[in-house]
């Protein structure tokens, strides 16, 4: 069965570094989204992405924040200058199709994450 | 604002015996309900989903949940846990007109011999 892949699992980084966390979205899928859970928080959405474009965005995915299909099959998530407060689960998404326009809200199948910790 | 409840931290049971984690909702109109299971290291998997139509619905790994309207309620249950049903459990939402899905703040389940 086709799934969602992330790399890398565990990233550990200073305060004030570049990260990027990669994902390798289902193949077939037009939609792509990233989620974040700080630890004993709720899984909280962040991005998502559609088209080479951001088709919406929370309030947590500020400027720090930008996301990237570099080519066919990864989808990436930068933080520019990572704060300790980045620190958490980071969980890329990807579904067929999505809820925007009216359309039926279409499934989002979860890679397993990567979990950034920021010192 | 949608909102998404899983009053149930933490939750203990025997091998065999019956599992219900409770999700509540709140939100106008009906929502798109899922839930979600995290096994350690894994990711997220889809074990079902609510759209329309009958309100019970089976999952995978023997699940069903059933959506009572009345009581913006998407129950999850199993008649007979197993040790390998331990893992954390996500009850989340999307309505139509929104990309993104709202997640309660899980249930971890404990099961014992």
């Amino acid at each position: 069965e086709p799934e969602v892949t992330q790399t890398p699992s565990h990233q550990v980084t200073q305060m004030g570094q570049e990260v990027i966390l990669r994902c390798v979205p289902i193949s077939n899928h037009l939609y792509f989204y990233w989620y974040r859970q700080i630890l004993g928080q709720k899984v909280e959405f962040l991005v998502s992405f559609y088209n080479n474009e951001i088709s919406e965005k929370s309030e947590i995915f500020d400027d720090q924040f930008s996301v990237e299909r570099p080519d066919g099959s990864n989808f990436t998530l930068k933080i520019r200058s990572t704060k300790l407060e980045d620190s958490a689960m980071y969980f890329c998404a990807s579904s067929l199709g999505d809820a925007l326009w009216g359309q039926i809200f279409d499934t989002q199948y979860f890679g397993p994450g990567t979990r950034l910790t920021v010192l | 604002a949608q909102s998404v409840t899983q009053p149930d931290i933490h939750i203990t049971v025997s091998e065999g015996a019956s599992l219900e984690l409770r999700c509540n909702y709140s939100y106008g109109a009906t929502p798109y309900l899922f839930w979600y299971v995290q096994s350690p290291g894994q990711g997220l998997q889809l074990l079902l989903k609510y759209f329309s139509g009958d309100t019970l619905v089976q999952g995978i790994k023997g699940f069903e949940a059933e959506f009572k309207r009345s009581q913006s309620s998407f129950n999850l249950r199993k008649p007979s846990v197993h040790w390998s049903d331990a893992a954390e459990y996500f009850c989340a939402v999307g309505i139509t007109g929104a990309n993104n899905l709202f997640f309660g703040t899980g249930t971890r389940l404990t099961v014992i011999p």
